[in-house]
């Protein structure tokens, strides 16, 4: 089992919808959780950090997490063509050494 | 505020050979983390220095290693280059330790023929 599992992709969505995009977690003690995009050829930009269970918006952004369920999602409101990219989630282990990536989910947002 | 910066941008060796890559993290960053991005996939953990001391190593052989400077600037060496180390490898600089966001250079994209 991948310590960090996203769905590949790619994820289509119309522009002006919501996109949702999941990340599952294998090592229960993990504390802090991250989400980037990566543009193509390009290096990953901060979106999102999350430490607690719950919700965490930030302009059209909003990530989600449950820790019972070792489970945490970004969901993307209203849609630009300029969000299409490469979504990576990131989860720090539990002794705070590292962090784990997935290996991502590219999205595509059709005008 | 300046933000982090690697060197070089591309890289082209052969099998055997030696290579340093250089970073410099973001202005009152102390903590540097690098990672190796293949393609297709997700960046892969090599090491972390903190206060110029190694605070935790991924599962890379002993022929990566890496050193932090006073200013906290990082090189990341490798030895004995080989074929699969071809990827894109990143630094990441952040305040304090790994739970705190990381914030990534642009990369050194490195061919190995």
């Amino acid at each position: 089992q991948k310590e960090v599992e996203q769905n590949s992709g790619p994820l289509s969505v119309p522009e002006g919808a919501i996109a949702s995009l999941n990340c599952t977690y294998s090592d229960r003690g993990s504390q802090s959780f991250f989400w980037y995009r990566q543009y193509s050829g390009k290096s990953p930009e901060l979106i999102m950090f999350i430490y607690s269970n719950g919700d965490k918006e930030d302009g059209r952004f909003t990530a989600q997490l449950n820790k019972a369920s070792q489970y945490v999602s970004l969901l993307i409101r209203d849609s630009q063509p300029s969000d299409s990219a490469t979504y990576l989630c990131a989860v720090t282990s539990h002794n705070n050494n590292d962090m784990r990536f997935g290996a991502g989910t590219r999205l595509t947002v059709k005008p | 505020e300046t933000g982090v910066t690697q060197s070089p941008t591309h890289l082209i060796k052969t099998r055997g050979q030696q290579v340093t890559l250089r970073c410099s993290s973001q202005s009152g960053h102390n903590t540097v983390s690098w990672y190796q991005q293949a393609l297709g996939q997700g960046p892969q953990f090599i090491f972390q220095y903190y206060r110029e001391e190694e605070n935790g190593r991924g599962n890379f052989p002993p022929r990566f290693s890496g050193l932090q400077f006073p200013n906290y600037s990082s090189e990341l060496n490798v030895n004995a280059l080989e074929l699969d180390d071809s990827a894109l490898y990143l630094c990441a600089s952040s305040l304090g330790l790994s739970d705190q966001p990381q914030h990534f250079g642009d990369g050194t994209r490195l061919s190995i023929l």
